[in-house]
Protein backbone atom coordinates (compact mmCIF):
# COMPACT_ATOMS: atom_id res chain seq x y z
CA UNK A 1 0.00 0.00 0.00
CA UNK A 2 1.35 3.87 -0.98
CA UNK A 3 1.84 6.29 2.02
CA UNK A 4 3.11 9.55 2.51
CA UNK A 5 5.28 11.07 5.23
CA UNK A 6 6.11 14.89 5.37
CA UNK A 7 9.11 15.37 7.60
CA UNK A 8 8.28 18.87 9.36
CA UNK A 9 4.48 19.70 10.44
CA UNK A 10 6.00 23.37 10.40
CA UNK A 11 8.60 25.13 8.28
CA UNK A 12 9.39 29.28 9.08
CA UNK A 13 11.81 30.97 6.62
CA UNK A 14 12.78 34.21 6.06
CA UNK A 15 11.27 36.27 3.55
CA UNK A 16 14.45 35.87 0.04
CA UNK A 17 15.39 32.47 2.05
CA UNK A 18 15.21 29.12 0.18
CA UNK A 19 11.90 26.96 1.06
CA UNK A 20 12.26 23.13 1.27
CA UNK A 21 8.90 20.93 2.06
CA UNK A 22 10.65 17.27 2.75
CA UNK A 23 8.12 14.26 1.33
CA UNK A 24 8.97 10.75 1.06
CA UNK A 25 6.65 7.98 -0.07
CA UNK A 26 6.23 4.09 -0.16
CA UNK A 27 4.68 2.82 -3.28
CA UNK A 28 5.27 -0.96 -4.74
CA UNK A 29 4.75 0.52 -8.31
CA UNK A 30 6.18 3.48 -9.72
CA UNK A 31 4.18 5.92 -8.05
CA UNK A 32 2.35 9.41 -9.24
CA UNK A 33 3.46 11.99 -6.81
CA UNK A 34 1.70 15.30 -6.37
CA UNK A 35 2.27 18.52 -4.04
CA UNK A 36 -0.95 20.91 -3.33
CA UNK A 37 -1.30 24.22 -1.25
CA UNK A 38 -3.75 25.23 0.75
CA UNK A 39 -4.12 29.37 1.46
CA UNK A 40 -6.06 30.13 4.59
CA UNK A 41 -9.74 29.53 4.54
CA UNK A 42 -9.12 28.18 0.44
CA UNK A 43 -9.25 24.63 -0.63
CA UNK A 44 -6.23 22.92 -2.34
CA UNK A 45 -4.87 23.34 -5.41
CA UNK A 46 -2.54 21.91 -7.52
CA UNK A 47 0.98 23.49 -7.37
CA UNK A 48 2.65 20.58 -9.46
CA UNK A 49 2.95 17.10 -10.02
CA UNK A 50 5.39 14.14 -11.48
CA UNK A 51 4.08 11.48 -13.11
CA UNK A 52 6.53 9.98 -15.76
CA UNK A 53 9.46 11.29 -17.64
CA UNK A 54 11.85 14.15 -16.47
CA UNK A 55 12.55 14.20 -12.70
CA UNK A 56 12.20 17.39 -12.23
CA UNK A 57 8.81 18.89 -12.06
CA UNK A 58 8.23 22.74 -11.89
CA UNK A 59 5.09 24.47 -10.59
CA UNK A 60 3.20 27.41 -10.58
CA UNK A 61 4.60 30.67 -8.05
CA UNK A 62 8.27 29.39 -9.01
CA UNK A 63 8.08 25.74 -6.99
CA UNK A 64 9.70 23.01 -8.18
CA UNK A 65 10.03 19.56 -7.08
CA UNK A 66 12.33 16.55 -8.10
CA UNK A 67 11.60 13.15 -7.72
CA UNK A 68 14.31 10.61 -6.61
CA UNK A 69 13.27 7.26 -6.78
CA UNK A 70 17.08 6.14 -5.04
CA UNK A 71 15.32 8.17 -2.14
CA UNK A 72 11.91 7.73 -2.78
CA UNK A 73 11.28 11.46 -1.98
CA UNK A 74 9.66 14.43 -3.93
CA UNK A 75 10.77 17.27 -1.94
CA UNK A 76 9.69 21.03 -2.91
CA UNK A 77 11.59 23.64 -3.05
CA UNK A 78 11.37 27.39 -4.19
CA UNK A 79 14.65 29.36 -4.17
CA UNK A 80 13.20 33.03 -2.22
CA UNK A 81 10.37 32.80 -0.42
CA UNK A 82 7.80 35.34 -0.64
CA UNK A 83 5.01 36.36 1.85
CA UNK A 84 2.40 35.10 -0.08
CA UNK A 85 3.76 31.47 -0.03
CA UNK A 86 2.82 31.07 3.69
CA UNK A 87 -0.03 28.24 3.21
CA UNK A 88 -0.45 24.90 4.22
CA UNK A 89 1.68 22.17 1.84
CA UNK A 90 0.56 18.67 0.87
CA UNK A 91 1.88 15.94 -0.33
CA UNK A 92 0.57 13.32 -2.43
CA UNK A 93 0.64 10.08 -4.16
CA UNK A 94 -1.84 8.39 -6.31
CA UNK A 95 -3.09 5.05 -5.00
CA UNK A 96 -2.79 2.49 -8.04
CA UNK A 97 -4.60 -0.17 -6.08
CA UNK A 98 -6.37 -2.79 -8.24
CA UNK A 99 -9.77 -0.45 -7.73
CA UNK A 100 -8.19 2.05 -9.97
CA UNK A 101 -10.36 4.64 -8.20
CA UNK A 102 -8.10 7.54 -9.00
CA UNK A 103 -7.82 8.24 -4.79
CA UNK A 104 -5.01 10.56 -3.37
CA UNK A 105 -3.07 9.59 -0.10
CA UNK A 106 -2.25 12.22 1.70
CA UNK A 107 0.46 12.94 3.78
CA UNK A 108 -0.10 15.08 7.28
CA UNK A 109 0.63 18.52 5.85
CA UNK A 110 3.70 21.37 6.33
CA UNK A 111 3.07 25.02 7.33
CA UNK A 112 4.87 27.34 6.05
CA UNK A 113 5.61 30.46 7.92
CA UNK A 114 6.82 33.14 6.31
CA UNK A 115 9.03 36.08 8.22
CA UNK A 116 9.52 39.40 7.18
CA UNK B 1 -17.25 28.73 -13.98
CA UNK B 2 -17.80 28.37 -10.76
CA UNK B 3 -15.59 24.76 -10.59
CA UNK B 4 -16.29 23.13 -7.35
CA UNK B 5 -18.57 24.75 -4.79
CA UNK B 6 -19.67 23.49 -1.16
CA UNK B 7 -22.44 24.17 0.67
CA UNK B 8 -22.52 25.34 3.41
CA UNK B 9 -19.23 27.27 4.65
CA UNK B 10 -20.08 26.97 8.21
CA UNK B 11 -22.16 24.87 10.40
CA UNK B 12 -22.77 24.13 14.08
CA UNK B 13 -24.21 20.70 15.63
CA UNK B 14 -25.60 19.22 18.64
CA UNK B 15 -24.55 15.59 18.81
CA UNK B 16 -27.53 13.72 17.54
CA UNK B 17 -28.65 16.12 14.72
CA UNK B 18 -28.40 15.58 11.28
CA UNK B 19 -27.28 17.17 8.18
CA UNK B 20 -26.33 17.29 4.46
CA UNK B 21 -23.26 18.60 2.99
CA UNK B 22 -23.61 19.76 -0.78
CA UNK B 23 -21.16 19.77 -3.10
CA UNK B 24 -21.84 21.23 -6.85
CA UNK B 25 -19.23 20.70 -9.94
CA UNK B 26 -19.84 22.73 -12.98
CA UNK B 27 -16.59 21.05 -15.25
CA UNK B 28 -18.87 17.71 -15.90
CA UNK B 29 -16.45 15.58 -14.13
CA UNK B 30 -17.08 11.69 -13.93
CA UNK B 31 -15.54 11.25 -10.69
CA UNK B 32 -16.10 13.81 -7.21
CA UNK B 33 -14.71 12.65 -3.52
CA UNK B 34 -15.37 13.45 0.14
CA UNK B 35 -12.90 14.13 2.74
CA UNK B 36 -12.24 14.99 6.11
CA UNK B 37 -9.11 17.33 7.21
CA UNK B 38 -8.11 17.11 10.78
CA UNK B 39 -4.94 18.76 12.29
CA UNK B 40 -2.02 16.78 11.98
CA UNK B 41 -3.31 14.10 9.45
CA UNK B 42 -3.53 15.61 6.60
CA UNK B 43 -6.84 14.48 4.36
CA UNK B 44 -8.38 11.54 4.18
CA UNK B 45 -11.13 10.13 2.16
CA UNK B 46 -14.50 9.78 3.31
CA UNK B 47 -16.64 8.17 0.20
CA UNK B 48 -16.37 8.66 -3.40
CA UNK B 49 -18.46 8.11 -6.70
CA UNK B 50 -17.22 6.99 -9.79
CA UNK B 51 -20.01 8.20 -11.56
CA UNK B 52 -23.99 9.70 -11.81
CA UNK B 53 -25.78 6.87 -9.34
CA UNK B 54 -22.93 5.15 -7.81
CA UNK B 55 -20.80 5.34 -4.75
CA UNK B 56 -17.94 3.81 -2.87
CA UNK B 57 -16.88 3.63 0.65
CA UNK B 58 -13.19 5.38 1.34
CA UNK B 59 -10.81 5.08 4.44
CA UNK B 60 -13.16 6.72 7.24
CA UNK B 61 -16.97 6.20 5.66
CA UNK B 62 -18.39 5.27 9.41
CA UNK B 63 -20.80 7.49 10.57
CA UNK B 64 -21.33 9.28 6.65
CA UNK B 65 -23.43 8.47 3.96
CA UNK B 66 -23.37 9.81 0.73
CA UNK B 67 -25.79 10.00 -2.91
CA UNK B 68 -24.88 10.90 -6.29
CA UNK B 69 -28.06 11.20 -7.94
CA UNK B 70 -27.06 14.49 -10.43
CA UNK B 71 -23.58 14.01 -12.10
CA UNK B 72 -22.30 17.11 -11.21
CA UNK B 73 -23.67 16.99 -7.23
CA UNK B 74 -22.56 14.78 -4.56
CA UNK B 75 -24.41 14.83 -1.20
CA UNK B 76 -22.56 14.12 2.26
CA UNK B 77 -24.88 13.18 5.02
CA UNK B 78 -24.39 12.84 8.67
CA UNK B 79 -27.43 10.99 10.05
CA UNK B 80 -26.58 11.54 13.45
CA UNK B 81 -23.87 13.44 14.37
CA UNK B 82 -20.96 12.91 17.08
CA UNK B 83 -18.27 14.96 17.96
CA UNK B 84 -15.83 12.93 16.63
CA UNK B 85 -16.92 14.67 13.32
CA UNK B 86 -15.78 17.90 13.93
CA UNK B 87 -13.52 18.85 11.28
CA UNK B 88 -13.33 20.41 7.64
CA UNK B 89 -14.97 18.53 5.07
CA UNK B 90 -13.45 18.86 1.50
CA UNK B 91 -15.36 17.90 -1.91
CA UNK B 92 -13.04 17.56 -4.51
CA UNK B 93 -13.80 16.18 -8.53
CA UNK B 94 -11.92 14.77 -11.22
CA UNK B 95 -12.26 14.02 -14.91
CA UNK B 96 -11.16 10.82 -15.07
CA UNK B 97 -9.83 7.80 -13.03
CA UNK B 98 -6.41 7.90 -14.21
CA UNK B 99 -3.68 8.20 -11.14
CA UNK B 100 -2.41 11.37 -13.01
CA UNK B 101 -5.52 13.58 -13.24
CA UNK B 102 -5.35 16.32 -11.13
CA UNK B 103 -8.89 16.45 -8.68
CA UNK B 104 -10.12 19.92 -8.05
CA UNK B 105 -11.12 20.88 -4.41
CA UNK B 106 -14.10 23.17 -3.17
CA UNK B 107 -13.27 25.64 -0.28
CA UNK B 108 -14.40 23.33 2.16
CA UNK B 109 -17.28 23.15 5.11
CA UNK B 110 -16.33 23.84 8.76
CA UNK B 111 -18.16 21.48 11.02
CA UNK B 112 -18.22 21.69 14.79
CA UNK B 113 -20.23 19.05 16.45
CA UNK B 114 -20.99 20.51 20.36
Amino acid sequence: AQSVTQLGSHVSVSEGALVLLRCNYSSSVPPYLFWYVQYPNQGLQLLLKYTTGATLVKGINGFEAEFKKSETSFHLTKPSAHMSDAAEYFCAVSDQGSSNTGKLIFGQGTTLQVKP
Amino acid sequence: NAGVTQTPKFRVLKTGQSMTLLCAQDMNHEYMYWYRQDPGMGLRLIHYSVGEGTTAKGEVPDGYNVSRLKKQNFLLGLESAAPSQTSVYFCASSYSNAAVETQYFGPGTRLLVL
